[in-house]
């Protein structure tokens, strides 16, 4: 019940292109669900963080949608460009500086 | 601002040795720190995490073990290293209901 599900595993896009990544959990519980950008050889980055009272949040070129009733959420990345390139890594947590539960990430690519 | 520092960046250590990797926070008072370690092309697996000095949460049980002699400083240990123990470390804090931001890692290569 503590598993957030994160799919696709691996996406290439072509640049201005909208890569799709989709993640589900079970725990209603879960109440603030981050995305982390990863890229080789650092440390996951905070990119954007949704909590389950708003359907829809954006911060540049990267929205958050999520579906409470489906306990769905995915990450959309606008116009996306090669610099985009990275891992991106879906969670969830119960606040209260609880642990959060990662996805398994997503390897994306962005080609020229 | 909060600011989380992470060392050494890389480490090559032989089977059998000791292992010491510490993680400081500045800029913020008892946080949450957890160690995480990610595997070549994996997720992140939680390793340990506290809330407080001195208090330490194992999650998986393994050869590694965890302290935190001071607020803000967070220590990954082992008496003998494994081949198995390669990875990539990460070091995180939180405080109350917030995401946690993560230090750089460290690149951990046993040999």
């Amino acid at each position: 019940q503590q598993q957030v599900k994160q799919s696709p595993q691996s996406l290439i896009v072509q640049k201005g292109g909208i890569p799709i990544i989709n993640c589900a959990y079970e725990n209603t519980a879960f109440d603030y669900f981050p995305w982390y950008q990863q890229f080789p050889g650092k440390g996951p980055a905070l990119l954007i963080a949704i909590r389950p009272d708003v359907s829809e949040k954006k911060e540049g070129r990267f929205t958050i949608s999520f579906n409470k009733s489906a306990k769905q959420f995915s990450l959309h990345i606008m116009d996306s460009q090669p610099g985009d390139s990275a891992t991106y890594f879906c969670a969830a947590t119960t606040g209260g500086g609880n642990k959060l539960t990662f996805g398994t990430g997503t390897q994306l690519k962005v080609e020229l | 601002s909060q600011t989380i520092h992470q060392w050494p960046a890389t480490l090559v250590q032989p089977v059998g040795s000791p292992l010491s990797l510490e993680c400081t926070v500045e800029g913020t008072s008892n946080p949450n720190l957890y160690w995480y370690r990610q595997a070549a092309g994996r997720g992140l697996q939680l390793l340990f995490y506290s809330v407080g000095i001195g208090q330490i949460s194992s999650e998986v049980p393994q050869n590694l073990s965890a302290s935190r002699p001071q607020d803000r400083q967070f220590i990954l240990s082992s008496k003998k290293l494994l081949l198995s123990d390669s990875g990539f470390y990460l070091c995180a804090w939180s405080t109350g209901d917030t995401e946690a931001f993560f230090g750089q890692g460290t690149r951990l290569t046993v040999v």
